[in-house]
């Protein structure tokens, strides 16, 4: 089955710094990698999502990156600010299975 | 649009009682549903997933079990519960897109506390 793999567990930032989480994969069969946020004591969102035939998509302060023949996909928050402060999750999956999450990333932005 | 609904939101429960915690879907026919746990830490462990009426897959054996008796209702069940069932339940959907399946979203979780 499908592993994913996800770091660093814990990052630290300065309000206004830019924020990178980075997760491998290991089926290569993946090919659907949403990304959640959840904050503390409430349901994980979506924020955004990204299937194989994108390398690179972006949503205001946010874009993902997938590179397909390495396995890894990476979270990337611009400008960041301090309601950006939550526990982020990566998920793949090869579209006809479930998801598989990482172990999730806490983010703390620092005003 | 498509709405997700669980309940309840919060459940303290002695050891050795039984549990029924209910999730429905409005908005979508013949969704993917599935039940997660999160045990304190963050990781997101799949427990069962159902693909339509009466269809369900576990994931990890345990002391749960679930059922899907409507289309678009999900419910998690025990019989007895145990003190590690403790944890943050999530209910989730997804769109089915040919053999595909995108777009989870969750259900605003039950809090579950065993003492």
């Amino acid at each position: 089955g499908e592993n994913v793999e996800q770091h660093p567990s814990t990052l630290s930032v300065q309000e206004g710094d830019s924020a990178v989480i980075k997760c491998t994969y290991s089926d290569s069969a993946s090919n659907y990698f949403p990304w959640y946020k959840q904050e503390l004591g409430k349901r994980p969102q979506l924020i955004i999502d990204i299937r194989s035939n994108v390398g690179e998509k972006k949503d205001q302060r946010i874009a993902v990156t997938l590179n397909k023949t390495a396995k890894h996909f990476s979270l990337h928050i611009t400008e960041t600010q301090p309601e950006d402060s939550a526990v982020y999750f990566c998920a793949a999956s090869p579209g006809y299975s479930t998801l598989t999450f990482g172990k999730g990333t806490m983010l703390l932005v620092s005003p | 649009s498509q709405t997700i609904h669980q309940w309840p939101a919060t459940l303290v429960q002695p050891v050795g009682s039984p549990l029924s915690l209910e999730c429905t879907v409005e908005g979508t026919s013949n969704p993917n549903l599935y039940w997660y746990r999160q045990a304190a830490g963050r990781g997101l462990q799949l427990l069962f997933y159902s693909v339509g009426i009466g269809q369900i897959s576990s994931e990890v054996p345990q002391n749960l079990s679930a059922s899907r008796p409507q289309d678009r209702q999900f419910i998690l069940s025990s019989k007895k519960l145990l003190l590690s069932d403790s944890g943050f339940y999530l209910c989730a959907w997804s769109v089915k897109r040919g053999l595909s399946n995108y777009g989870y979203t969750f259900g605003s979780g039950t809090r579950l506390t065993v003492v």
